[in-house]
Parts: C-alpha cells; sequence; structure tokens
C-alpha cells in the first residue's frame, strides 16, 4: 500500500530565507508525485508535480522540488519566502490508474 | 472559465438535520471525489465517482451519502448518522489521464450546533 508522510507539522521562516518542506512515500512501484498549496479557507491548488522524466520540477510562484528515487523522497523547496507563500503545502501520490494520497500537511509561517 | 464550484461556502445546521453539500464541475471530467479536512488531519476521502451512476466509498463513508446522476454534478449529502459534522469539505474532479491529477473545489465549510 502507498503512504505519504510529511515530516513536519510546522515550519516556521522568517520572510527571505530559504525553505525545504520534506515528504516521503512509500510504495513498490513507479509513482506520480505532487505538491499542492492551500490558502486559508480555501481549495487545493497544484504547485508541481512530477510524472517522469527530469527529477527536478519548477513549479508556480518560484517553487522547485527533487525526486529522489532512492530515498524515496520529493521535498519541497524555496530559495526565499514571501510573507504571501504562508499556507499549508500538501504532498500527494499516486500510481497509475490509482487514486491520489494525501500526506497530512505541512503549515508554512513566512515572519516579517 | 472552466472549473469546479462548491456551494454553500459556509453552511449551520442544527444536530439532527440532513445537509446536502453542491459540486458542479465543467472541466468534462470523468471522475469526482469529496473529502473531509479537519486541522492537523490531512485530507480523507469520503467518496468517489468514476463514471456516472456509479460511485465507491472511501476510508470516512460513514453517515454520508452521494449520488452521481449526472456528469457535472456530485453531490454530497452529509445525514444525521454523521457524529462529528463540523469541518471543512471539498470535492475534486479528476481527468482520462491516469497520473491521479486533481483539481478541486473552494470548499464548503460546514458547522453543526
Amino acid at each position: 500500500a502507498q503512504s505519504v508522510t510529511q515530516l513536519d507539522s510546522q515550519v516556521p521562516v522568517f520572510e527571505e530565507a530559504p525553505v525545504e518542506l520534506r515528504c516521503n512515500y512509500s510504495s513498490s512501484v513507479s509513482v506520480y508525485l505532487f505538491w499542492y498549496v492551500q490558502y486559508p479557507n480555501q481549495g487545493l491548488q497544484l504547485l508541481l508535480k512530477y510524472l517522469s522524466g527530469s527529477t527536478l520540477v519548477k513549479g508556480i510562484n518560484g517553487f522547485e522540488a527533487e525526486f529522489n528515487k532512492s530515498q524515496t523522497s520529493f521535498h519541497l523547496r524555496k530559495p526565499s519566502v514571501h510573507i504571501s507563500d504562508t499556507a499549508e503545502y500538501f504532498c500527494a501520490v499516486s500510481r497509475q490508474g490509482g487514486k491520489l494520497i494525501f500526506g497530512q500537511g505541512t503549515e508554512l509561517s513566512v515572519k516579517p | 472559465d472552466g472549473g469546479i464550484t462548491q456551494s454553500p461556502k459556509y453552511l449551520f445546521r442544527k444536530e439532527g438535520q440532513n445537509v446536502t453539500l453542491s459540486c458542479e464541475q465543467n472541466l468534462n471530467h470523468d471522475a469526482m471525489y469529496w473529502y473531509r479536512q479537519d486541522p492537523g488531519q490531512g485530507l480523507r476521502l469520503i467518496y468517489y465517482s468514476q463514471i456516472v451512476n456509479d460511485f465507491q466509498k472511501g476510508d470516512i463513508a460513514e453517515g454520508y451519502s452521494v449520488s452521481r446522476e449526472k456528469k457535472e454534478s456530485f453531490p454530497l449529502t452529509v445525514t444525521s448518522a454523521q457524529k462529528n459534522p463540523t469541518a471543512f469539505y471539498l470535492c475534486a474532479s479528476g481527468g482520462r489521464g491516469l497520473t491521479g491529477e486533481l483539481f478541486f473545489g473552494e470548499g464548503s465549510r460546514l458547522t453543526v450546533l
């Protein structure tokens, strides 16, 4: 069975600092990987996705993530965060034809 | 614009009342999903439908019911049997691609008084 673990429930960071949100998954087969962002009282928006090809994936709002098959990780990074990046971030995994499985979420809090 | 519309955005109900949350999509997606979100618990799947007139239970279906009579619509009824219905409910849809990527509505916040 697949599962997704987001290693940090909350990540506080100062504005303009770099940030990394960690995600590990377990699956014995090839998977597709996603990061979604949720602003307060809103639905989820897709930040980026890994389907195949280059392991470094660039998304919207300056975010990027790296797929590491040997470590079964898909960590999300941004070199310099803004106050507007304050939100909850969800890592998700699926396999071909399967359902999307979500992690528990990481609350990113950017402080001035 | 193509997208998913959920209504109402906020809903208050008394205990013991059934409530129905609406979800409509114009993305021509075959699959539709309902998730429940509670603080610190991520998203939990309630029901999903991969084709009209068919749906399957998710991980927490007890106390909920759905219908899928049209491709565009997937309403969720929160029944009086649901023991703790206060939550944020998210509807999503997915296309024919096999990647599992989902598109979400803005959510409906249900508060039971």
